[in-house]
């Protein structure tokens, strides 16, 4: 029953630090995301991934990076970071575009201070 | 473009009482879906209610349903018999049939008082 699985949950990076963001899931699900909120507002997309291998940016990929070698995992790269990369960080997976439904893991709080 | 307007920003409810959430939403698009979703304090995303665009028929889920208006593009969630639980922040989200992204509204923070 473990679903989408992120590490850490919590994070402190120094301005220009790089760091990685784990996402796993045990459900065979071919569509992944990576979504952050930002205080007091909804979630916004990323990258996307449509199986292993492939991989798509969303509305607001600049200053992040992903990678998708296995259908298990999709972790999200932080390169330099930024003040401004701050947020809730969100990684959801979907079994098919039919379905239409995404499951979300439980977040994982970054702050660059 | 596609947007999500959610004009509650905070909402308050007697335990037990019959709380609705608005939403509305833009698109040009004919084939798309709605939902809404809960985040308790512990910041997990858990789906409520899904709705077809193509059905008229209102969706429900236990002591959650939906009036779906597609003409007035309004998506309201009603939560009968509220409980101490449902306190949490909802959101409403929309997605277009084969697009990968979901779009959010800014969310309504809902409270229970008992």
């Amino acid at each position: 029953n473990a679903g989408v699985t992120q590490t850490p949950k919590f994070r402190i990076l120094k301005i220009g630090q790089s760091m990685t963001l784990q996402c796993a899931q045990d459900m065979n699900h071919n569509y992944m995301y990576w979504y952050r909120q930002d205080p007091g507002m909804g979630l916004k997309l990323i990258y996307y991934s449509v199986g292993a291998g492939i991989t798509d940016k969303g509305e607001v990929p600049n200053g992040y990076n992903v990678s998708r070698s296995t259908t298990e995992d999709f972790p999200l790269r932080l390169e330099l970071a930024a003040p401004s990369q701050t947020s809730v960080y969100f990684c959801a997976s979907s079994p098919d575009r039919t379905k239409n439904i995404q499951y979300f893991g439980a977040g994982t709080r970054l702050s660059v201070l | 473009a596609q947007t999500v307007t959610q004009s509650q920003p905070e909402m308050s409810v007697q335990e037990a009482e019959t709380v609705t959430l608005s939403c509305t939403y833009d698109t040009s698009e004919s084939d798309y879906y709605l939902f809404w979703y809960k985040q308790p304090p512990s910041r997990q995303m858990i789906l409520v209610i899904r709705q077809e665009a193509y059905k008229q028929q209102n969706a429900t889920e236990n002591r959650f349903s939906v009036n779906f208006q597609k003409a007035a593009k309004s998506f309201s969630l009603k939560i009968s018999d509220s409980q101490l639980g449902d306190a949490a922040m909802y959101f409403c989200a929309y997605k277009v049939q084969g697009a990968q992204k979901l779009v959010f509204g800014q969310g309504t923070r809902l409270t229970i008082n008992p």
